[in-house]
């Protein structure tokens, strides 16, 4: 099965500094990649997907993810933070196939803390 | 166009009793998948419905159960309700075009076991 794994559980930056969330997949094949951000009492919002179409992903809100198969990762990032960023965002690989079904497994999250 | 909309939003139960949770997803989607998110384990797979088929399941026990109407709603059901059921479900779907079809969440239903 494939999986992913984030690094950090808890990512604290200031206000209007770089945002870097990391994530490493495991896959034998190249993997459907998707991070995803949950706010507080809410279900998860997509914020962008990889589909081999192109390297550097640029999804809402002005994140980004760079899929790096040399280093089998897809870390987010985005430039300058916003106190609105602070959630939980999960990243997450696709599994399965048209014949058994499909679902994403899921790493354990990473929650973003931004100080004024 | 409507998002994902679960019902109820939270839920108290009692050990033993049995839940039915409901999902309305997204219309023209016809995938259906929902998930156990709790502060533990995270957020594991449940089972996917397509067609009012269940395509593909989730390493749970069988008192967890689903099923998925015509009109693409889907419920899921938990029997014997233990206190580690207390979690977030969440339900989603997806156009479910190829496995790059992202999944769109509703808020979740909040079931408290006591």
């Amino acid at each position: 099965a494939q999986s992913v794994t984030q690094l950090g559980s808890h990512v604290s930056v200031s206000e209007g500094a770089l945002v870097l969330l990391r994530c490493n997949y495991s896959s034998s094949v190249p993997p459907y990649l998707f991070w995803y951000v949950q706010y507080p009492n809410q279900g998860l919002q997509l914020l962008l997907k990889y589909t081999s179409a192109a390297t550097l992903v640029k999804g809402i809100n002005g994140f980004e993810a760079e899929f790096k198969k040399s280093e089998t990762s897809f870390h987010l990032t985005k430039p300058s933070a916003h106190m609105s960023d602070a959630a939980e965002y999960f990243c997450a690989v696709s599994d399965g196939n048209s014949n058994s079904g499909y679902a994403l497994n899921f790493g354990k999250g990473t929650s973003l803390l931004v100080t004024p | 166009k409507a998002g994902v909309t679960q019902t109820p939003r939270y839920l108290i139960k009692t050990r033993g009793q049995q839940v039915t949770l409901s999902c309305s997803p997204i219309s023209g989607h016809r995938s259906v998948s929902w998930y156990q998110q709790t502060p533990g384990q995270g957020l594991q797979f449940l089972f996917e419905y397509f067609s009012e088929t269940q395509r593909n399941k989730g390493n749970f026990p069988g008192r967890f159960s689903g099923r998925q109407f015509s009109n693409s709603r889907s419920e899921m059901n938990v029997s014997t309700l233990e206190l580690g059921d207390s979690a977030l479900y969440l339900c989603a779907s997806s156009l479910r075009q190829g496995d790059n079809s992202p999944l769109h969440f509703g808020n979740g239903t909040r079931l408290t076991v006591t």
